[in-house]
């Protein structure tokens, strides 16, 4: 079956330095990939969005690469602060048009 | 307000209890969504309206009856829950079904089931 994966383990980083979150996939070939942010308590928030033909997407401080050959995407958050601690999502569209969501990975950011 | 909301934010339920979530967005947009979010595992999508039709039922057991009456509000009408149904219920709007690129989440029902 179609299915997003996404490291279950929570990442803690030092504030400043670059944060790396992974999301695979498996059994099927994503028009585009989504990443969303996820605080305790409230819904996802859309942050970025990479398409197949696109290797690298930025925003701010944010860098979202997608590698079809190895069938991933990678997430980037540099000069990374407190403030960016929450759960982060990714996501693409199934060829039958359904959103799927891989579990998230918590981030922390020490101060 | 704008954005998507959703209302009530907590519900405590037992199992013989009726109730119904609420969501309503100020988007615009012309197709909503209901999801579940269990600890630890990915959001699972639950229904899909598109143009006020239902467009997806994820295999959801009938206990859990949408209803769409316009584009702006969709509810989730329960009946008969069980306590693993405890989660967060998450209602989220895009443009359309088709492009469905980017959702607009609301804060989420956070559903107690005992």
């Amino acid at each position: 079956s179609q299915k997003i994966e996404q490291n279950s383990e929570a990442l803690n980083i030092q504030e400043g330095k670059t944060a790396t979150l992974t999301c695979n996939y498996t059994n099927y070939s994503p028009a585009y990939l989504q990443w969303y942010r996820q605080d305790p308590g409230r819904g996802p928030v859309f942050l970025l969005l990479i398409r197949e033909n696109e290797k690298e997407k930025r925003k701010e401080r944010l860098k979202v690469t997608f590698d079809t050959t190895l069938k991933q995407s990678l997430f980037h958050i540099t000069a990374s602060q407190p403030a960016d601690s929450a759960t982060y999502l990714c996501a693409s569209r199934t060829g039958g048009f359904k959103t799927i969501f891989g579990a998230g990975t918590r981030l922390f950011v020490k101060a | 307000e704008t954005g998507v909301t959703q209302t009530p934010r907590h519900l405590v339920m037992g199992m013989t209890n009726k109730k119904s979530l609420k969501c309503e967005q100020h988007l615009g947009h012309n197709a909503m969504y209901w999801y579940k979010q269990s600890a630890k595992k990915p959001l699972e999508l639950m229904f899909v309206y598109n143009f006020k039709e239902q467009t997806e039922n994820n295999s959801v057991p009938s206990r859990f009856s949408p209803e769409c009456p316009n584009s702006s509000h969709l509810f989730l009408h329960l009946h008969t829950l069980q306590p693993e149904d405890s989660a967060l219920y998450l209602c989220a709007s895009s443009q359309d079904r088709l492009a469905g690129t980017e959702q607009f989440f609301g804060p989420g029902t956070r559903l107690t089931v005992l």
